[in-house]
């Protein structure tokens, strides 16, 4: 089983509309969550970290469901730059009880349309 | 200001031909990673180098080395590239290990011929 699953879309939406996606992660002792955002082409940039109480930063809300494991992020109003690969990111506990790195997902891809 | 440079943005290189990637970062941060991006995948984490304790991962193949000489930079060497290496490396830093954010590069896009 994968550490960190997305689907891979493409999701396509028209400009303005409302879209969710989802992310779940198979290692129960995950400690942080977050999302990059990756452009065609581009490096990943953080977009915004995942808080168990959810948290939104302008037209971007993020919430995650520790019991069900899985992350979600939702766009509202959504611009034609939004289009882009969206990176679903768990940080692990080792064996050893130390923090790991991070962990990607493959992405989703969305494209906004006109 | 760029915080994370890598170089060159492109290369070619033949099978078998060794290679080198730079990254070079002006964070001053303690931990650099390489990952290693093929289309449609999800970065995968080849090394990093905690301070100058290097520090790989299991399933990093053997053909694939690292130095870090400073702080600022770190090289990738790839000894004997095969065509299943082509792919985009990625160089991140961030602050400490573990630590939520890591900042990339553009990333050097590798072609083998």
């Amino acid at each position: 089983r994968k550490e960190v699953e997305q689907d891979p879309g493409p999701f396509n939406v028209p400009e303005g509309a409302t879209v969710a996606f989802n992310c779940t992660y198979s290692n129960s002792a995950s400690q942080s969550f977050f999302w990059y955002r990756q452009d065609c082409r581009k490096e990943p940039k953080l977009l915004m970290s995942v808080y168990s109480s959810g948290n939104e930063d302008g037209r971007f809300t993020a919430q995650l469901n520790r019991a069900s494991q899985y992350i979600s992020l939702l766009i509202r109003d959504s611009k034609l730059s939004d289009s882009a690969t969206y990176l679903c990111v768990v940080t692990q506990i080792h064996s050893g009880g130390g923090a790991d790195g991070l962990t990607f997902g493959k992405g989703t891809h969305l494209i906004i349309q006109p | 200001d760029a915080m994370v440079i890598q170089n060159p943005r492109y290369q070619v290189t033949q099978f078998g031909k060794p290679v080198t990637l730079s990254c070079s970062q002006t964070l001053n941060h303690n931990v650099m990673y390489w990952y290693q991006q093929k289309s449609s995948q999800a970065p995968k984490l080849l090394f990093h180098y905690y301070d100058k304790d290097f520090n790989n991962e299991a399933d990093t193949p053997d053909n694939f080395q690292s130095r870090r000489p400073n702080t600022s930079f770190c090289f990738l060497d790839i000894r004997s590239p095969g065509l299943g290496d082509a792919a985009m490396y990625l160089c991140a830093t961030s602050r400490e290990w573990g630590a939520p954010e890591q900042y990339f590069g553009p990333g050097t896009r590798l072609t083998v011929t």
